[in-house]
């Protein structure tokens, strides 16, 4: 069975700094797609990110981009130039290919400090 | 239209009362789930419906009864339920069978109490 596991259940960083949060997952299999979910007190999950393990180069969305070590099976995102808005939990996913369901981390929990 | 719509917000019964939840998409999704999500908890999956069928039951109580009358609607009925169900209550919706290759949309939730 895949596992997801985030080790920083809670950070803090300052308006216009970057961040790197981390997650590191288990898996046997040679395809599957990885994801970054945000959740704001408003309580949507938004998907901010995803990479696909086939491909090297790493995923980049404005200011968000992941650092993806396939061989560490390491998925760490970096968020730079951080907002207010992006003040959230930030949850870690993991989605093998097929028809089964995205296993998540415990989630992260980020505050942009002012 | 990429929106996932949760009805209600918010919504407080007791142990005896019968209620549901409602979810709504118009994104012509074929594939829409429910998730059980406690505080500073990720998600737990509760169903899957793929083309309005149930493909996935992750062991959920009878007292939660799923129901999806269209493919753009998705229903959970409420029977009986414990203070311990009492959580967030999140819907999702992706365009096929969910796999990991497909971005999943999500509503806002329903914040349930159980008193």
């Amino acid at each position: 069975a895949q596992t997801v596991t985030q080790s920083q259940p809670e950070m803090s960083v300052q308006e216009a700094e970057t961040v790197t949060l981390s997650c590191t997952y288990d898996t046997s299999e040679n395809n599957y797609y990885l994801f970054w979910y945000k959740q704001p007190p408003s309580r949507q999950m938004i998907l901010v990110i995803r990479q696909e393990a086939y491909k090297q180069q790493n995923a980049t969305e404005n200011r968000f981009s992941v650092n993806f070590q396939k061989a560490a099976k390491s998925f760490s995102l970096k968020i730079s130039d951080s907002q207010l808005g992006d003040t959230a939990m930030y949850f870690c996913a993991f989605g093998p290919s097929g028809n089964t369901p995205l296993v998540f981390g415990k989630g992260t929990r980020l505050s942009v400090i002012a | 239209d990429t929106e996932v719509t949760q009805t209600p917000k918010h919504l407080v019964m007791g142990m005896t009362n019968k209620k549901s939840l409602k979810c709504e998409q118009h994104m012509g999704h074929r594939a829409m789930y429910w998730y059980k999500q406690k505080a500073k908890k990720p998600p737990e999956l509760m169903f899957v419906y793929s083309y309005e069928k149930l493909s996935i039951n992750e062991s959920v109580p009878s007292r939660f009864s799923p129901e999806c009358p269209n493919s753009s609607l998705l229903n959970l009925h409420l029977h009986a339920l414990q203070p311990e169900d009492s959580a967030l209550y999140l819907c999702a919706s992706s365009q096929d069978s969910w796999g990991g290759d497909t971005e999943a949309f999500f509503g806002q939730g329903t914040r349930l109490t159980v008193v």
